[in-house]
Formats: C-alpha cells, sequence, structure tokens
C-alpha cells in the first residue's frame, strides 16, 4: 500500500462543476504538496500547506495533519483545468499516484 | 529566462552507454531534486541536495550518480544504462531547507530511452 493514497484515480466533469480531488497519507509530515502535471508533460507546483486552508484563484486546497488529509477544490472547473493532479507529502517527498481530471465544455 | 533548465530534453541510447543530464537553475536556490516518473506516471524521489551537500538519496542503483559542481547545477550521471532506465526525469529546486517545505519548481523533464 502506497503511503500516500489520492482519489479518485479519474475524474470527468463538465465545465462548471465543483471539483475536489482528495489525499491521504499514513507518515507523520509537516506539509503537503499539490502539484499539476499538464497534458503536455510540464509539472507546477500549485499549493504547500501545513495546516488550514490556501486559496489561489479558483483554487483551494485544504490539510487537516492530524488526520492526515488534504483536499484540493476546484471552484468553476475549466476545460484548461484538465490535467492530472498529485499530492506529495514533505518528508521525503513521497507522492500519490496522480488523479486525472478532464472537464468537458 | 528559463527558471529551471535541463538538457537534452530527449536522450535516445542503447543498452550499456554512460550518459548525463544537466539541470540549472537561475532561482538562486539551496535545495535541487531529481525525480523519475516512470511509464505508469508515478513519481519518485531518487535525490536531493541542499546547498551542493546530499540530503536525500533514495534506494536508486548506484549507476545512478548526482554530481552538483556549484548550487544551480545538480546533473544526474547514469552508468551502464538498462531498458528499465527509461522514464522522464524532472529536475527541480526550492528556496531551502532539507524539510521539503518551500514551493519547488520544476524543470520540463528529460525522456530518456534505452533500447
Amino acid at each position: 500500500k502506497n503511503e500516500v493514497e489520492q482519489s479518485p484515480q479519474n475524474l470527468t466533469a463538465q465545465e462548471g462543476e465543483f471539483i475536489t480531488i482528495n489525499c491521504s497519507y499514513s507518515v507523520g509530515i509537516s506539509a503537503l504538496h499539490w502539484l499539476q502535471q499538464h497534458p503536455g508533460g510540464g509539472i507546477v507546483s500549485l499549493f504547500m500547506l501545513s495546516s488550514g486552508k490556501k486559496k489561489h484563484g479558483r483554487l483551494i486546497a485544504t490539510i487537516n495533519i492530524q488526520e492526515k488529509h488534504s483536499s484540493l477544490h476546484i471552484t468553476a472547473s475549466h476545460p484548461r483545468d484538465s490535467a492530472v493532479y498529485i499530492c506529495a507529502t514533505n518528508n521525503d517527498m513521497r507522492f500519490g499516484a496522480g488523479t486525472r481530471l478532464t472537464v468537458k465544455p | 529566462d528559463t527558471a529551471v533548465s535541463q538538457t537534452p530534453k530527449y536522450l535516445v541510447t542503447q543498452m550499456g552507454n554512460d550518459k548525463s543530464i544537466k539541470c540549472e537553475q537561475n532561482l538562486g536556490h539551496d535545495t535541487m531534486y531529481w525525480y523519475k516518473q516512470d511509464s505508469k506516471k508515478f513519481l519518485k524521489i531518487m535525490f536531493s541536495y541542499n546547498n551542493k551537500e546530499l540530503i536525500i538519496n533514495e534506494t536508486v542503483p548506484n549507476r545512478f550518480s548526482p554530481k552538483s559542481p556549484d548550487k544551480a547545477h545538480l546533473n544526474l550521471h547514469i552508468n551502464s544504462l538498462e531498458l528499465g532506465d527509461s522514464a522522464v526525469y524532472f529536475c527541480a529546486s526550492s528556496q531551502n531547507s532539507g524539510a521539503n517545505t518551500d514551493t519547488q519548481y520544476f524543470g520540463p523533464g528529460t525522456r530518456l530511452t534505452v533500447l
């Protein structure tokens, strides 16, 4: 079993829908990364958070360190949000398998 | 100017060869990383360097050796390439800390194909 689990593995949504991607981990950490990998392969860091909530545009990330769980939300989803979203723990950088999001117009 | 650059972008080579992938960052960051993304798109850390010192050295074959000539560069040397080394290799950098609590900036990746 992977130390970092993401759900769902794949997600298809209609444009405008509210998206939630979940990340659970089994090890103690002090911070969690959310990354976005574009269809072309490039990787961009979206958030690094250690507590509470962070917001950037239509993206919101929350974390509960004690419950070992984080969520990434996308409001008013758009086809350009289609990508793979990956969470990673800061200790030794363990990655989830990613959630492939497809937003249809 | 690209913040984190890698060369080459594509590398096709025969089994048994020795090759290098170069990474440079112009962000003034203290920490650099190498990651491997396999055919199933799963990312795994290979190495991290903080101020030219090795911080993370995951269980990778000793055919892989990172070299950090200075803080801005972290090159990856691979000896005796094997078919299973085929993957995309990403370099990344972050401001500081071996605690990996800073935003990481990724290079564009190097797609290595071993024939």
